[in-house]
């Protein structure tokens, strides 16, 4: 059973780039949440799709969207890169997204703006 | 709104040692779920547990163990004699009713040396 897969691994860009990450939530969960995590920092929630629509939103500039597909895959895109924006980007399913759900996280694509 | 602390940015002990990390955390909910994560160098944050509110039953899995006291707003956790691959940096997490999003500390690196 293949848990939660992310692409690329790592990436390098240049600031004003736009960048595009990709995540597979584990198998059989429907919830995909994305996190940013600067370096020494704990992870800090994005956005959470559920049923192909945004249904929570971190504090992030409108710079960060996503988007889910209806086999439950999501991606994160960053415009107008910053290079405050350099981070470990985490992905992390789970089975509808009630109060307290176990989720479960990718390895995470490390994001280097240069 | 809701917030996680973790005030041991690292801690450094020599195998078979036990330790503690410490988490205390704020919450308006009486309804909340808290979670301790594992993030060893490959970056994927590895679930260790989950207390709701109401249970401040203290748990032991193995070498590890939780403290939840809802009068200190804690949940503390302990290894037991600990070994050189417990070390990562740990995260404690907070969710509050009706969301699955984590609100995480900034996380306590633990260096368990030989």
């Amino acid at each position: 059973d293949a848990g939660v897969t992310q692409s690329p691994t790592h990436l390098i860009k240049t600031r004003g780039q736009q960048v595009t990450l990709r995540c597979s939530p584990k198998s059989g969960h429907d919830t995909v949440s994305w996190y940013q995590q600067a370096l020494g920092q704990g992870p800090q929630f994005i956005f959470q799709y559920y049923e192909e629509e945004e249904r929570q939103r971190g504090n992030f500039p409108d710079r960060f969207s996503g988007h889910q597909f209806p086999n439950y895959s999501s991606e994160l895109n960053v415009n107008a890169l910053l290079l405050g924006d350099s981070a470990l980007y985490l992905c992390a399913s789970s089975l509808g997204g009630g109060s307290g759900t176990e989720a479960f996280f990718g390895q995470g694509t490390r994001l280097t703006v240069v | 709104a809701q917030k996680v602390t973790q005030a041991q940015t690292e801690i450094s002990v020599v195998e078979k040692e036990d330790v503690t990390l410490d988490c205390v955390y704020e919450t308006r909910d009486t309804t909340y779920y808290l979670f301790w994560y594992k993030q060893p160098p490959s970056g994927e944050l590895v679930f260790l547990i989950r207390r709701n509110s109401f249970d401040e039953q203290n748990e032991i899995s193995g070498r590890y163990s939780w403290n939840f006291q809802k009068s200190t707003s804690s949940f503390n956790f302990t290894i037991t004699a600990s070994q050189v691959v417990d070390s990562a940096v740990y995260f404690c997490a907070l969710s509050e009713a009706g969301y699955s999003t984590l609100t995480f500390g900034k996380g306590t690196m633990l260096l368990v040396s030989p």
